[in-house]
């Protein structure tokens, strides 16, 4: 049972180019999710999928889109990416509701140049 | 929104000592509190959670207390060792959502020295 499988897991981008990050579960999970980890900040919501063929914006979702491409797998995508999104991308998923508990994938750590 | 603070940023202690890292949160309506801890190229992993109808909760060494009425609750690991260093985050629900979205605290870096 591999859990929350994200892909790749290293990244060096230049400004300006752009990427998909990609998550996948195997937990038959309805919800899932996409954050960033910065240094002194924490996990912050970029965007979340609360079902399959739904997506809604997190606290930081500018210069992201994200793609629920069926209920495994939901991947973000940077457009044209920029020095601020240098940043470690965690993906979790979650079976539904509150007080479930979220499963995190190992990360992306990005950066870009 | 929820806006939670944890507390300290770094702590360092003594294998065998007991190290206490607080949360406080915003948002009265939110109802369940995870913690969870990070090791070093890991994702998050969940340790233990509390709701909001409960104020203490314990497993083996590691126990969370909850006070609705002060909007905080704690995290305590008792008899510590180098293998509970790690970061630990505290989150929160935000009142109104029902799809599991999750604050976050900023994190605590913890450190257990042998």
């Amino acid at each position: 049972n591999a859990g929350v499988t994200q892909t790749p897991k290293f990244q060096v981008l230049k400004t300006g180019q752009s990427m998909t990050l990609q998550c996948a579960q195997d937990m038959n999970h309805n919800s899932m999710y996409w954050y960033r980890q910065d240094p002194g900040m924490g996990l912050r919501l970029i965007y979340y999928s609360a079902s399959e063929g739904t997506t809604d914006k997190g606290e930081v979702p500018n210069g992201y889109n994200v793609s629920r491409l069926n209920k495994r797998e939901f991947s973000l995508r940077l457009e044209s990416a920029a020095p601020s999104q240098t940043s470690v991308y965690f993906c979790a998923s979650t079976q539904a509701g509150v007080g479930d508990i979220q499963y995190f994938g190992a990360g992306t750590r990005l950066s870009v140049l | 929104g929820e806006n939670v603070e944890q507390h300290p940023s770094t702590l360092s202690v003594q294998e065998g000592d007991s190290a206490v890292i607080k949360c406080t949160y915003s948002d009265s309506a939110s109802n369940y509190f995870p913690w969870y801890k990070q090791e070093l190229g890991k994702g998050p992993q969940l340790i233990i959670d509390i709701r909001s109808n409960v104020g203490e909760k314990k497993d083996q060494r590691i126990a969370v207390t909850l006070n609705k009425t002060a909007k905080h609750f704690s995290l305590h690991i008792t008899e510590t060792q180098p293998e509970d260093s790690a970061v630990y985050f505290c989150a929160a629900t935000p009142h109104g959502t029902s799809y599991g979205k999750l604050t976050f605290g900023q994190g605590t870096i913890l450190t257990v020295h042998p």
